[in-house]
C-alpha cells in the first residue's frame, strides 16, 4: 500500500509570491490534514479536510488555504508568501471516522522563503 | 480542551540505558493518546496508541507507555536505548466525540551516546 505522498520536497520563494503544495493521501483515505512544523512553535495544525469539505481549521490567517479533490488528493496554497512561513509542511491521512484512528505522515515540503 | 505537554525538550542517555520521556496530558473527556516518532528530514510515524483497552501499550521497536488517569499521563519507555532511536518524539492527545484533530505537544528530540 503506498504512502502519503508530498511534492515538492523542497522549495524556494520569494517573499510576496505565493505557493501551492500537494498531497496525495493513502487509498482509501478520506481524511487529509496539514501541520506547519516550526523549531519555535512545533507542530501546529493548519486545517482538515473530509470527503472535499474543509471539516476543521487551526489558527492560521487567511493567506493559508487548501482544498481537497474527488479522489481526496489535497492541496494547500500560502499567498503573499513571508519570512516566518519558512517551516516543513506536512500533510497527513487518515479514515478520518474517528479521534482514535492513526494519522499518516507525509515526509513533508521543506519551504523556504527569502 | 485538550493539551499535551512534554517535560524537557531534549533527553540524552547511553547506549543501553533505560528511555524514558514524559507526557501529560488535559482532556475534559476520556481521551485517545499517541506516541509518534519523526527521523531527520522524516514525517512522523506512529509508535502506539492508547484507546482505552489495556492501559499499558506495547508498540513498535521495542517502545511501550502506560496509560495513568490519576496522573494523566502517558508516559514513553523503553528499556534499552539503541543508536538507531534517536529521534525527535512526540506525544498526541485527541477527544472522544471531538474533532478527531490530535493536539501534539512540542516534542522531545532523543539523544542516545555510544
Amino acid at each position: 500500500k503506498a504512502g502519503v505522498t508530498q511534492t515538492p520536497r523542497y522549495l524556494i520563494k520569494t517573499r510576496g509570491q505565493q505557493v501551492t503544495l500537494s498531497c496525495s493521501p493513502i487509498s482509501g483515505h478520506r481524511s487529509v490534514s496539514w501541520y506547519q512544523q516550526t523549531p519555535g512553535q512545533g507542530l501546529q495544525f493548519l486545517f482538515e479536510y473530509f470527503s472535499e469539505t474543509q471539516r476543521n481549521k487551526g489558527n492560521f490567517p487567511g493567506r493559508f488555504s487548501g482544498r481537497q479533490f474527488s479522489n481526496s488528493r489535497s492541496e494547500m496554497n500560502v499567498s503573499t508568501l513571508e519570512l516566518g512561513d519558512s517551516a516543513l509542511y506536512l500533510c497527513a491521512s487518515s479514515s478520518g471516522q474517528g479521534g482514535y484512528t492513526e494519522a499518516f505522515f507525509g515526509q513533508g515540503t521543506r519551504l523556504t522563503v527569502v | 480542551a485538550q493539551s499535551v505537554t512534554q517535560l524537557g525538550s531534549h533527553v540524552s542517555v547511553s547506549e543501553g540505558a533505560l528511555v524514558l520521556l514524559r507526557c501529560n496530558y488535559s482532556s475534559s473527556v476520556p481521551p485517545y493518546l499517541f506516541w509518534y516518532v519523526q527521523y531527520p528530514n522524516q514525517g512522523l510515524q506512529l509508535l502506539l496508541k492508547y484507546t482505552s483497552a489495556a492501559t499499558l501499550v506495547k508498540g513498535i521497536n521495542g517502545f511501550e507507555a502506560e496509560f495513568k488517569k490519576s496522573e494523566t499521563s502517558f508516559h514513553l519507555t523503553k528499556p534499552s536505548a539503541h543508536m538507531s532511536d534517536a529521534a525527535e518524539y512526540f506525544c498526541a492527545v485527541s477527544e472522544t466525540g471531538g474533532s478527531y484533530i490530535p493536539t501534539f505537544g512540542r516534542g522531545t528530540s532523543l539523544i542516545v551516546h555510544p
